[in-house]
């Protein structure tokens, strides 16, 4: 049973644009959501999170969005820099979880020059 | 700060085998994690830590134990290694719940 699915493996897109990179979740008592990077060989690296309490979380380039009624979250990227090609990772925490992350498969995304 | 720092970063053994992942943090978290990545997959939780002497199960801990005897260590023992353990071993580590992790490079255990 994935509770946090993201259903693109990979994306493309031109340095400069756009990437949108999206999440969905099936638990309805999740109140907390995270955006984690992963380069090949090293560890995740935390990016950038949301309240359930928001919609919307900015962090320079970041934006996440958060639709509650949806169980959907997205990553904006703006503007995509060859450096941001990594694997992200969505992931969530339900209350009173002690912090404990229940993570999606992840998405490969290739900023191309 | 070294951050959260796990050792080996790679480790092959054979099947029946037993071996301990260390993983030290020194930031002064509470709470530490184990998780484990198979290929094309999420990361799933092996066990928690909330403080020293508290620890407890996550989603995947068949086959494997922990201790955390001080703030600063949380390893991982792995008894009877099987071929279903072969997978990259991350820990983690934050100060309080609902707070970025900081992960360490992880540790590449193959089991033959």
């Amino acid at each position: 049973d994935q509770q946090v699915k993201q259903n693109s493996p990979s994306l493309s897109v031109q340095e400069g644009r756009i990437s949108i990179l999206n999440c969905d979740y099936t638990n309805s008592m999740f109140d907390y959501f995270l955006w984690y990077k992963k380069y090949p060989a090293e560890g995740p690296t935390f990016l950038i999170s949301i309240s359930s309490i928001k919609d919307k979380n900015e962090d320079g380039r970041f934006t996440v969005f958060l639709n509650k009624s949806a169980k959907h979250l997205s990553l904006h990227i703006v503007p995509s820099q060859p450096g941001d090609s990594a694997v992200y990772f969505c992931a969530a925490s339900a209350v009173g979880n002690t912090g404990k992350l229940i993570f999606g498969q992840g998405t490969t995304l290739q900023v191309k020059p | 700060n070294a951050g959260v720092t796990q050792t080996p970063k790679f480790r092959i053994l054979k099947i029946g085998q037993s071996m301990t992942l260390q993983c030290t943090q020194d930031m002064n978290h509470n709470y530490m994690y184990w998780y484990r990545q198979d290929p094309g997959m999420g990361l799933k939780l092996i066990y928690y830590s909330v403080g020293a002497g508290i620890t407890d199960k996550g989603e995947v801990p068949n086959g494997y134990n922990v201790s955390r005897s001080t703030t600063e260590d949380f390893p991982l023992r792995l008894e009877l290694a099987a071929p279903s353990q072969t997978s990259v071993y991350f820990c983690a580590s934050s100060p309080t719940a609902n707070y970025g992790y900081t992960f360490g490079s992880g540790t590449r255990l193959t089991v033959v």
